[in-house]
């Protein structure tokens, strides 16, 4: 079982390159999420999804773009990458099928734009 | 609009002596909170939950509405404590978490 898997873990851009993080779950969870940790501000939401065809933003979603098409991938565009989203994203899903459900979280992907 | 406030960024204690990260929240509704752990070179995953009542690796954390606060708390730390540690907020709908700023634990030996 291999829960949630981003791709790639790393990457480097240039100003202005656009480029898709990958987000995939194989647990048939309904919701799933994109966060940017940056140090001292903890996680922060970009955008989430609560079933296929259904997105919403979160709280920094400038500059990013999602889609969900199935249940099992969410990827997170870039549209025309810029310095201050230099950070480390992750991805995470979880089932609505009772409260206080655990959030289960990709590996990591570790974005550098210079 | 829900918030998760984590005043301390970093804790540093000796192996043995007792530690207590502290979370406080502020949310309109019945608040469901958890803490979240991030070891080294691993993905972030689930502490304890706070409906559970439960203790995990010797850390517990008690719900205070009245103060609400979620402070996590082990009496002993050990040196496979040290890691980032987040508290986080669930809304109602459980669609969205809201994070602390995170405290990173360091464990002396």
């Amino acid at each position: 079982n291999a829960g949630v898997t981003q791709t790639p873990k790393f990457q480097v851009l240039k100003t202005g390159q656009s480029m898709t993080l990958q987000c995939a779950q194989d647990m048939n969870h309904e919701y799933m999420s994109w966060y940017r940790q940056d140090p001292g501000m903890g996680l922060r939401l970009i955008h989430y999804s609560v079933g296929a065809g259904i997105t919403d933003q979160g709280e920094v979603p400038n500059g990013y773009n999602v889609s969900r098409s199935t249940t099992e991938d969410f990827p997170l565009r870039l549209l025309s990458a810029a310095p201050s989203q230099t950070s480390v994203y992750f991805c995470a899903s979880n089932t609505r099928k009772s409260a206080n459900t655990e959030a289960f979280f990709g590996q990591g992907t570790r974005l550098t734009v210079v | 609009a829900q918030r998760v406030t984590q005043p301390e960024k970093l804790l540093s204690v000796f192996k043995g002596a007792p530690v207590e990260l502290k979370c406080n929240y502020s949310y309109s509704g019945s608040p469901e909170l958890f803490w979240y752990v991030q070891y080294s070179r691993q993905r972030l995953q689930l502490l304890l939950r706070h409906i559970s009542r439960e203790s995990i690796k010797g850390f517990t954390a008690d719900l205070n509405k009245g103060e609400t606060s979620f402070h996590l708390k082990k009496p002993f730390a050990q040196e496979e404590d040290s890691a980032m540690y987040y508290c986080a907020l669930q809304n109602n709908a459980g669609n969205m978490l809201t994070f602390g700023g995170g405290t990173r634990l360091m464990v002396k030996p």
